[in-house]
């Protein structure tokens, strides 16, 4: 099975700031790779896929980036409703797998 | 508007069965795929299974934690999955979800462009 590490596995950052989170895979997954975005009590929220391609109605301040082995989501300015948890999950194979998550909290 | 509406989750003891739906409405339902993921209290995400379009011979793919205990399978006329979920474990406790699969030539199957509202499993004695 393909392993997925994110990191951090939590920060504390501003309003504002410029937020980027990194998963790896332990093998090639060329694109296949989607983040989501989950809140307390709440069902997750694709906002990538494909590694790159916004979902749609995701604002423009996510992006995502990388192919092979590296991704990064990137919240470009981070406002208050961003405060949540995101998870990368692979595609590119089965079983899929989601990294542990990322905790991204208010500083 | 896609809707997603899972049920049929409860308390159970260990060992016994049960089976959720997800109830699907506002797209095509026969076009596309559908995979369950799961949320173990205070947890993160794990998938579960999914389970291809009849379009392409409805093959199904599991995770190995309910492989050989678990079952995605549809009714294309009625708009459902289902998940038989047999053989149950206390860590089988979990709120769980069917996603809709998006799938395309250039980006392949992609799990989560819509999400239904979950429904907790709770297995103990």
């Amino acid at each position: 099975d393909i392993q997925m590490t994110q990191s951090p596995s939590a920060m504390s950052a501003s309003v504002g700031d410029r937020v980027t989170i990194t998963c790896r895979a332990s093998q090639d997954i060329s694109n296949y790779l989607a983040w989501f975005q989950q809140k307390p009590g709440k069902v997750p929220k694709r906002l990538i896929y494909a590694a790159s391609s916004l979902q749609s109605g995701v604002p423009s301040r996510f992006s995502g980036s990388g192919s092979g082995t590296e991704f990064t989501l990137t919240i470009s300015s981070l406002q208050p409703e961003d405060f949540a948890i995101y998870y990368c999950l692979q595609q590119n194979s089965y079983p899929r797998t989601f990294g542990q998550g990322t905790k991204v909290e208010i500083k | 508007e896609v809707q997603l509406v899972e049920s049929g989750g409860g308390l159970v003891q260990p060992g016994r069965s049960l089976r959720l739906s997800c109830t699907a409405s506002g797209f095509a339902f026969g076009d596309y795929a559908l995979s369950w993921v799961r949320q173990a209290p205070g947890m993160g995400l794990e998938w579960v299974g999914f389970i291809k379009s009849q379009i392409y011979g409805g093959t199904t793919q599991y995770a190995a934690s309910v492989e050989g205990r678990f079952t995605i399978s549809r009714d294309d006329s009625n708009s459902i999955a289902y998940l038989q979920m047999n053989s149950l474990k206390t860590e089988d406790t979990a709120v769980y979800y069917c996603t809709r699969v998006s799938h395309s030539v250039s980006t392949g199957y992609s799990e989560g462009d819509y999400w239904g509202q979950g429904t907790l499993v709770t297995v103990s004695s």
